[in-house]
This record gives C-alpha cells, structure tokens and sequence, in this order.
C-alpha cells in the first residue's frame, strides 16, 4: 500500500521569497507522483506530475518539482512566490500498473505575505 | 463540457437521516473516486472504482456505500448519517493507462447534527 507525508503543515513565506513544500512516499512498487493545489471553497486542480524520464518536473504558475527515488521524495518548489499562490497544496502517489488507487497527503497551506 | 458534477453543493442533516450524494463525469474515464476532506487530515479515500462495474474500499469505508451505475455516475450513500460524517466530499475522475490526471469536483459540504 502507498502513502504520502508532507512535512510541513503550514509554511509562510514573504512575497518573491523562494519556496520549498516536502513530500516523502512510500510504495513497495513503482509509483507515479503529483502535486494539485486546492485554492479557497474549490476542488482541486494539478500542478504537475512525475510518470517517468526526467526526474525534475514543471507544472504551471512556475512551480517544479524532482523526484528523488533514493530518498523517495518528491519536493515542490518555486523561485519567486506571489500573493495568489497562496493555497492549500496536496501531494499524491498512485502505483504503476495498479488499481489506480490515488492516495493524498494531509496537505500543507501555503500562505504568502506581503 | 462539464467535467466532474456533484449534487447537491450543500446538505444539512439530521442524525440518522440517509442520502446519496451524486457524482457524474462526462470525460469517458474508467476511476471514479469518493473523498472526504477534513481539517488537518487531507483528502481520504472513502471508495473507488476502477472501471464499471467494480468498487474497492478505501481508508474510510465505515459508514458508506457506493453505486457505479454506470461508466459515468458514481454515488455515494449514507445509509445513516453521523455528526462525525460532517465533511466536505470530493468526487474525482482520471481516464487511466496513461492518463493519471485526477478531475474533481467542486465539492459537497455535508453537516450532520
């Protein structure tokens, strides 16, 4: 069975700081990995996700994130934050060849600053 | 195109009152998933179906039951509802094989009291 910790509950960060949101996985099998972001009172939406190939990934609004496998991690980062991306943001695994179950974190909500 | 709809938006029951809570895709995906979001503990699967015809338990079945009805309705009953069922449920969609991107949505905010 998969499952997904994300570190960090909340993270704040000033506007134009660099971010880093953790994601660390377990699966005795080989996973796909995603990252989706929940904006306020809506569903959620994908960012970016890892099937196989390169190990760094980039999604939208300029956020990226590398998969790591001896680590078995999956971290988002973005360079320069703005206001709007502040969110809810949920890392999630399903397993290659599988059921397709697609299994979440708890979530970290990432608030940004002016 | 209307993606993934949940009906209702919005529901307040009365403990050991029942309802379905309905999830239709028009996107010809094969999984549909139910979730329930609460705070602090993410999203957690409640059931899902990974083609018509089948349904698999998820970390919190207790308490529900499912339908796919077909390829495209999967639905959700609370055969008696509980206080600690109050939570805002998420349907989602993905196509499979390849395909892996998860389609939810709006959300269903469920109180039970």
């Amino acid at each position: 069975a998969q499952s997904v910790t994300q570190l960090d509950s909340q993270v704040p960060v000033f506007e134009e700081a660099p971010v880093e949101l953790r994601c660390n996985y377990s699966s005795s099998v080989s996973v796909y990995l995603f990252w989706y972001v929940q904006y306020p009172n809506q569903g959620l939406q994908l960012l970016l996700k890892y099937l196989s190939g390169s190990t760094l990934v980039k999604g939208i609004n300029g956020f990226e994130a590398e998969f790591n496998k001896s680590q078995t991690s999956f971290h988002l980062r973005k360079p320069s934050v703005h206001i709007s991306d502040t969110a809810e943001y949920f890392c999630a695994v399903s397993s290659k060849g599988g059921s397709e179950k697609l299994v979440f974190g708890k979530g970290t909500k990432l608030t940004v600053n002016p | 195109n209307a993606g993934v709809t949940q009906t209702p938006k919005f529901q307040v029951l009365k403990t050991g009152q029942s309802m379905t809570l309905q999830c239709a895709q028009d996107m010809n995906h094969n999984s549909m998933y139910w979730y329930r979001q609460d705070p602090g503990m993410g999203l957690r699967l409640i059931y899902y179906s990974a083609s018509e015809g089948t349904t698999d338990k998820g970390e919190v079945p207790n308490g529900y039951n499912v339908s796919r009805l077909n390829k495209r309705e999967f639905s959700l009953r609370l055969e008696s509802a509980a206080p600690s069922q109050t939570s805002v449920y998420f349907c989602a969609s993905i196509r499979g094989g390849r395909e892996t991107e998860a389609f939810f949505g709006q959300g269903t905010r469920l109180t039970v009291v």
